[in-house]
């Protein structure tokens, strides 16, 4: 099993509508979670990261599910902008090494 | 101004050159990654220095060497390239090993091994 593993997608959606992709990790004893965004040719950047209690920044909510061992990312009232490769991150606790999943592709359709 | 900076961006060379690639932070911050990003998109680490001591170095091959001359500085060098070694190669810091902790990433370097 990957340490990561997300649906690679593409999603393709229309405009307006609401998304949810979810991530998937095998170490139980990861402390640190994010959803990071990459536009193509671009670096990553944080969007958000992912908290225990769930956390909401905007259209976007992200939460943790521990005993399934997932987080997931839901956009709301998606716009053209939002076009982009969504990286789940996982950070095991007590390590500088940071776990990237291959990232879910979304299209935003006019 | 930028606070994870790389260079060169684009660097197409030879196979069996030997080429650097330098990246600076003005964040202050403590850790410096190097990421490869292959065609599949896949982002995978490849060393993480933390106060100028390497304290990740996952399976790669010793044709890569990392130097951190100080803090801010993170430099890869690669020695003999190979056509597979062709990638995007992406520095990033972070403060520190602290939970939820951010990561900022430079522009990346395209590297084209022909």
């Amino acid at each position: 099993r990957k340490e990561v593993e997300q649906d690679p997608g593409p999603f393709n959606v229309p405009e307006g509508a609401t998304v949810a992709f979810n991530c998937t990790y095998s170490n139980s004893a990861s402390q640190s979670f994010f959803w990071y965004r990459q536009d193509c040719r671009k670096e990553p950047k944080l969007l958000m990261s992912v908290y225990s209690s769930g956390n909401e920044d905007g259209r976007f909510t992200a939460q943790l599910n521990r005993a399934s061992q997932y987080i997931s990312l839901l956009i709301r009232d998606s716009k053209l902008s939002d076009s982009a490769t969504y990286l789940c991150v996982v950070n095991p606790s007590g390590t500088y090494k940071y776990i990237f999943g291959t990232g879910t592709r979304l299209k935003v359709l006019a | 101004d930028t606070a994870v900076s790389q260079t060169p961006k684009y660097l197409v060379t030879q196979m069996g050159n030997d080429k650097s690639i330098k990246c600076e932070q003005n964040l202050g911050h403590d850790t410096m990654y190097w990421y490869k990003q292959d065609s599949k998109k896949f982002l995978k680490i490849m060393f993480s220095y933390n106060n100028k001591e390497l304290i990740i170095n996952e399976t790669v091959p010793n044709r890569f060497s990392p130097k951190s001359p100080d803090k801010a500085h993170l430099n890869l060098h690669i020695n003999s390239l190979e056509l597979g070694d062709s990638a995007v190669y992406f520095c990033a810091s972070s403060q520190g090993n602290r939970v939820r902790e951010t990561q900022y990433f430079g522009p990346g370097t395209r590297l084209l091994v022909l």
